[in-house]
């Protein structure tokens, strides 16, 4: 199994202000996912981030509103940016095993937008 | 599309009685399906994971069931705990890197 480290934990922030999330994997993996679960919702994937290449984005998610970077395949950041009060949610990373068949997620990040 | 459904939405025991959580998705060719738990506030717990080939999987008082014809798979939880109130999601791969489709879940409570 793979052991995901996200940072911070939590936050609260001011609305207009932007917050990078951190998510370091304890192995290389080659594709990493940000997914965001709004209050009292389920997860809904944001994008795959490949190392070396431009994150991938579902439909209704924005380079310009969550830019991701992949610098090594251990490691990811999502941000989010110009945020709102509808941005409060538990941002969450996640990862295949080696083989690619088991899902693997970090502790989340809660933020609040004030 | 593929859409995931989990029925009920919220269950309350009393400890010692066993769990039935029910899962349905609508497009039957998947790669695999996993279960989850979530406490409050907190990231996803890796279950169980049934592979599209597979019945079904066991791990101590956990056993999930897998009949992809019909699009269902179903949790069981035996002689549960207190410990184990927490939400209980499923989720659905159809194979494209490891992305999965969630139902939105069962939130569990047993009460001691």
């Amino acid at each position: 199994s793979a052991v995901i480290s996200q940072k911070p934990s939590r936050d609260i922030c001011q609305r207009g202000t932007s917050l990078t999330i951190q998510c370091q994997v304890d192995s290389q993996v080659t594709m990493m996912f940000w997914y965001r679960q709004q209050p009292g919702q389920s997860l809904t994937l944001i994008a795959t981030a490949n190392q070396g290449s431009e994150a991938t984005y579902e439909s209704g998610f924005v380079i310009d509103k969550f830019p991701i970077s992949r610098p090594n395949l251990t490691f990811s950041t999502l941000t989010v940016s110009n945020m709102s009060p509808e941005d409060s949610s538990i941002y969450l990373c996640s990862v295949a095993s080696f083989d690619d068949t088991e899902a693997f997620f970090g502790q989340g990040t809660r933020l609040t937008v004030v | 599309k593929q859409e995931v459904t989990q029925i009920p939405a919220a269950l309350s025991v009393p400890e010692g009685e066993n769990l039935v959580l029910n899962c349905s998705f609508t497009d039957s060719a998947i790669y695999n399906l996993q279960w989850f738990r979530q406490d409050p506030g907190k990231g996803l717990t890796s279950l169980l994971l049934i592979q599209s080939s597979q019945r079904e999987q066991t791990s101590g008082r956990l056993n999930a069931s897998l009949d992809k014809s019909s699009g269902r798979s179903t949790l069981y939880i035996a002689a549960s705990q207190p410990g184990d109130s927490a939400t209980y999601l499923c989720a659905v791969r159809q194979g494209s890197w490891g992305k999965l489709q969630f139902g939105a879940g069962t939130q569990v409570v047993v009460t001691p």
